[in-house]
């Protein structure tokens, strides 16, 4: 989507092993969002952002840390990937007053 | 967080209007009315959003109940490209970072 990318689209790990995802944007946006999506369960919110270093836990934050260190973007960090961690990774980007505009998503698989 | 309420999937026919319902009975003054749209193997997508007052924008409208309890997307003819699953949330404006919470949503099939 315009404004906004993640990296890598996709990534095939091992347990035990750290693995971080980008997601860039260049919309100037203040708020940004991690989700992940798996079948039965829709889409999850993980951890958010609301400025640079300001960052809060969302539904499913257990395994997850983040960081914001420049207002363009918002890693995550899965410390020590597990199984349980396989999944398709969204980011999302907002200004209040505006809808979200989500990346194309980065497709996990922990082996 | 408050709820919306959503059919779980709904059935229409192509060049035909679609009216998706939401229920969202505990809405509070500052929560706007998001809807959003995946379609398969994508990310979702923003459709259109509301306050109080009726909305329209080239993908569709937003008909707002006066009490806001309930709100209706309208795909005014819906094309093979509509068939997605349809997602109504509240998004609170007061709240530090405004997060969507995603509920199951409703899954549109079109037919030709």
């Amino acid at each position: 989507d315009a404004g906004i990318t993640q990296s890598p689209r996709h990534k095939v790990t091992e347990t035990g092993t750290p693995v971080t995802l980008r997601c860039h944007q260049t919309e100037n946006h203040r708020y940004m969002y991690w989700y992940r999506q798996d079948p039965g369960h829709g889409l999850r919110l993980i951890h958010y952002s609301y400025g640079v270093k300001d960052t809060d836990k969302g539904e499913v934050s257990d395994g997850y840390s983040v960081s914001r260190s420049k207002t363009e973007d918002f890693l995550l960090t899965l410390e020590s990937a597990t199984s349980s961690q396989t999944s398709v990774y969204f980011c999302a980007i907002s200004e209040l007053i505006y809808g979200y505009t989500f990346g194309s998503g980065t497709r996990l698989t922990v082996v | 967080d408050a709820k919306t309420t959503q059919p779980n999937s709904m059935e229409s026919n192509e060049e035909e209007p679609v009216h998706l319902p939401c229920n969202h009975s505990t809405i509070s003054g500052t929560d706007y009315i998001h809807w959003y749209r995946q379609l398969p193997s994508q990310g979702p997508e923003y459709v259109i959003h509301g306050l109080t007052s009726n909305v329209n924008n080239r993908m569709a409208s937003l008909a707002i109940a006066e009490d806001r309890k309930s709100s209706t997307l309208i795909l005014h003819r819906a094309t093979l490209r509509d068939a997605a699953v349809y997602y109504c949330i509240l998004r609170d404006s007061g709240n530090q970072g405004g997060k969507l919470i995603f509920g199951q949503g409703t899954e549109l099939s079109v037919k030709p």
